[in-house]
């Protein structure tokens, strides 16, 4: 099925890890965003591209890196996880603005 | 500063009655504007979006928003709810001239029989 598919759904890491967060889209979509959702908070932008090869961030970047070497695949990387990084991490695409974003089912990262 | 604002944490309805969502934009322009769903555990599905024309838009699942310009809102409105409506509510705007996707905290809605 068409989508945005994120993986993993859930992982734990030690405080001090780095990981990669997969996101990979088949609708041939040129804009490609990671969010994080925190209770109380909505969800926050961490890191943006509008093409393959061009990033920017977001509101919320610090500790996060991201690359678009392909307009499929839109990676996080964490580079030393902190607690303050345990959220739920959505990556979304979208074809044009006034279309709106195509949202993944999630990644639950918990930092101990 | 340029935010976009939903004043209701939490709305409780009852089943059947009517419910208004209130979604507010502080921008210089006219931003896009949109409205997404989460189910408790899932991601985000679009309700209905608004970039210009008509001020009454339609959306998924019986829902409806109305911008109005002179007040900055966007706020979205179903005539009789369900219990399958019982969710999180998300007011989200693309600023013109912009490619962010910026959210409102949300509201949650709880449906009593």
């Amino acid at each position: 099925n068409a989508g945005v598919t994120q993986t993993p759904k859930f992982q734990v890491l030690k405080t001090g890890q780095s990981m990669t967060l997969q996101c990979a889209q088949d609708m041939n979509h040129e804009y490609m965003s990671w969010y994080r959702q925190d209770p109380g908070m909505g969800l926050r932008l961490i890191h943006y591209s509008v093409g393959a090869g061009i990033t920017d961030q977001g509101e919320v970047p610090n500790g996060y890196n991201v690359s678009r070497s392909t307009t499929e695949d839109f990676p996080l990387r964490l580079l030393s996880a902190a607690p303050s990084q345990t959220s739920v991490y959505f990556c979304a695409s979208s074809g044009g603005h006034r279309y709106g974003y195509t949202f993944g089912s999630g990644t639950r990262l918990t930092v101990v | 500063a340029q935010s976009v604002t939903q004043p209701d944490i939490h709305i409780t309805v009852s089943e059947g009655a009517s419910l208004e969502l209130r979604c507010n934009y502080s921008y210089g322009a006219t931003p896009y504007l949109f409205w997404y769903v989460q189910s408790p555990g899932q991601g985000l599905q679009l309700l209905l979006k608004y970039f210009s024309g008509d001020t009454l838009v339609q959306g998924i699942k019986g829902f409806e928003a109305e911008f109005k310009r002179s007040q900055s809102s966007f706020n979205l409105r179903k005539p009789s709810v369900h219990w399958s409506d019982a969710a999180e509510y998300f007011c989200a705007v693309v600023p013109f001239g912009n490619e962010k996707l910026t959210f409102g905290t949300g509201t949650r809605l709880t449906i009593i029989p």
